[in-house]
């Protein structure tokens, strides 16, 4: 049940956009971005919901598309603070509230 | 300021021991969580616990047991520990109920070593 996600890894330079996309083979009710800086704990970005619903970070875009079980994120104008491995996690229709993460993309931002 | 503290950092052990890795978190969430974390694999649930006394498995429960005798407090118990089981682990919490979806706030992580 692990989501797929593209790409790997992305090396970007500052003011650049990189989009990550995170795709499942299940359908979904909420789709998670969370970002973790190397050797700190994930922090939560962004929460899509079934139905259009967004929670989260002002300055991060991201997209949910149902009918195809995909996400998206946008980061555009990327900064210094941006790298870090970004992950998706999605919750099925159960409602059970657990997550299934997928493997992570490394983006590394240089001057 | 919302915080979840897991009781090591760092932790080395020996094949065979019994670990106890504690979780602790300081907002009322109903939901916790279990996860460990290897290269090129990503966070994996192992069990997940929506109540007190109440545990769910995750997709890699096998060699491993929680207990949740409290409601800010989640333990994962390694009961034979052996080599493969060297990662870090991360617990997290989050708010609960049936149908709602919210934020999970993550611990710094244990890096347990297996010997």
């Amino acid at each position: 049940q692990q989501p797929v996600q593209s790409p790997q890894a992305v090396i970007l330079r500052e003011g650049e956009d990189a989009v990550i996309n995170c795709s499942s083979s299940k359908a979904l009710y909420s789709v998670h971005w969370y970002r973790q800086k190397h050797g700190e704990a994930p922090v939560f970005l962004m929460i899509l919901l079934k139905g259009g619903e967004q929670k989260g970070h002002e300055k991060i875009s991201a997209s949910f598309n149902e009918k195809k079980q995909q996400s998206s994120l946008y980061l555009t104008a990327s900064q210094l603070s941006y790298s870090g491995t970004y992950f998706c996690g999605t919750e099925g229709l159960s409602g059970a509230n657990n997550l299934f993460f997928g493997t992570g993309t490394r983006l590394t931002v240089i001057p | 300021d919302v915080k979840v503290t897991q009781s090591s950092r760092y932790l080395v052990k020996r094949t065979g021991e019994k670990v106890f890795l504690e979780c602790v978190q300081d907002m009322d969430h109903e939901n916790m969580f279990w996860y460990r974390q290897d290269p090129g694999l990503g966070l994996r649930l192992i069990y997940f616990s929506y109540d007190v006394k109440m545990k769910e498995k995750g997709d890699i429960p096998e060699g491993y047991s929680v207990s949740r005798e409290k409601k800010e407090r989640f333990s994962l118990i390694l009961e034979s520990a052996s080599t493969n089981q060297t990662s870090m682990y991360l617990c997290a919490s989050s708010l609960g109920g049936a149908g709602a979806v919210y934020e999970q706030f993550f611990g710094p992580g244990t890096r347990l070593t297996v010997l």
